[in-house]
């Protein structure tokens, strides 16, 4: 069974479109994430939810809005796609957020191409 | 520059040798943690180690920490040519929420 799983694996649109990502986790977890990952391979937190609460909110752009309709997922819409929004978008869950100690399951990534 | 920066950028090595990653950060920690990311997949987590741990194994991987320094080394014992792979380490700031991860150390074992 797969731990974390997204949706879709590939997206392809053009410019301006509105576009979601879809993000489950079955392991129980109480916290998800998502990450962008650039062409250079660098990893950014953009967001993190505990228990469907936003706890972590990055400077990104507010056309990127996180949503949370239960403890087992977190969707991810962008409005206005842009050039610049081209990258690997991944979902993780971790088992709860005491500092510092987290282990994070990530999901197999999301590739998005604005065109 | 980022919190938890991997060196070198990238490592070449043959079967059987050892590989070396290393990692700096800059403020305090809870914990740091390293991860591994084949091609075209998610990260996979390997090894946590506490701030007041020094030294952790598991299998053929061995984690050091030396928070005086604000570093950390991840050691790959016996490579294999299954062990390419980018590797990552993540740090959690003392005192935040946020696991803030490096660029990555790109391993690439010849056969």
């Amino acid at each position: 069974d797969t731990a974390v799983s997204q949706t879709p694996k590939y997206l392809v649109t053009q410019m301006g479109n509105d576009k979601s990502i879809k993000c489950e986790q079955n392991l129980g977890h109480d916290t998800m994430y998502w990450y962008k990952q650039d062409s250079k391979k660098f990893l950014k937190i953009m967001f993190s939810y505990n228990n469907k609460e936003l706890i972590i909110n990055e400077t990104v752009p507010n056309r990127f809005s996180p949503k949370s309709p239960d403890k087992a997922h977190l969707n991810l819409h962008i409005n206005s796609l842009e050039l610049g929004d081209s990258a690997v978008y991944f979902c993780a869950s971790s088992k709860y957020r005491d500092r510092g100690l987290e282990t994070q399951y990530f999901g197999p990534g999301t590739r998005l191409l604005v065109l | 520059s980022q919190q938890g920066e991997e060196d070198p950028q990238a490592l070449s090595i043959q079967e059987g040798e050892n590989a070396t990653m290393n990692c700096s950060y800059k403020t305090s920690i809870n914990n740091l943690q390293w991860y591994r990311q084949n091609s075209g997949r998610g990260l996979v987590h390997l090894i946590l180690i506490r701030s007041n741990e020094r030294e952790k194994h598991s299998g053929r991987l061995r984690v050091t920490l030396d928070t005086s320094k604000k570093s950390s080394s991840l050691l790959i014992t016996a490579s294999r040519a299954a062990d390419t792979a980018s590797y990552f380490c993540a740090t959690d700031e003392a005192g935040g929420f946020k696991t803030i991860f490096g660029a990555g150390t790109r391993l690439f074992v010849k056969a």
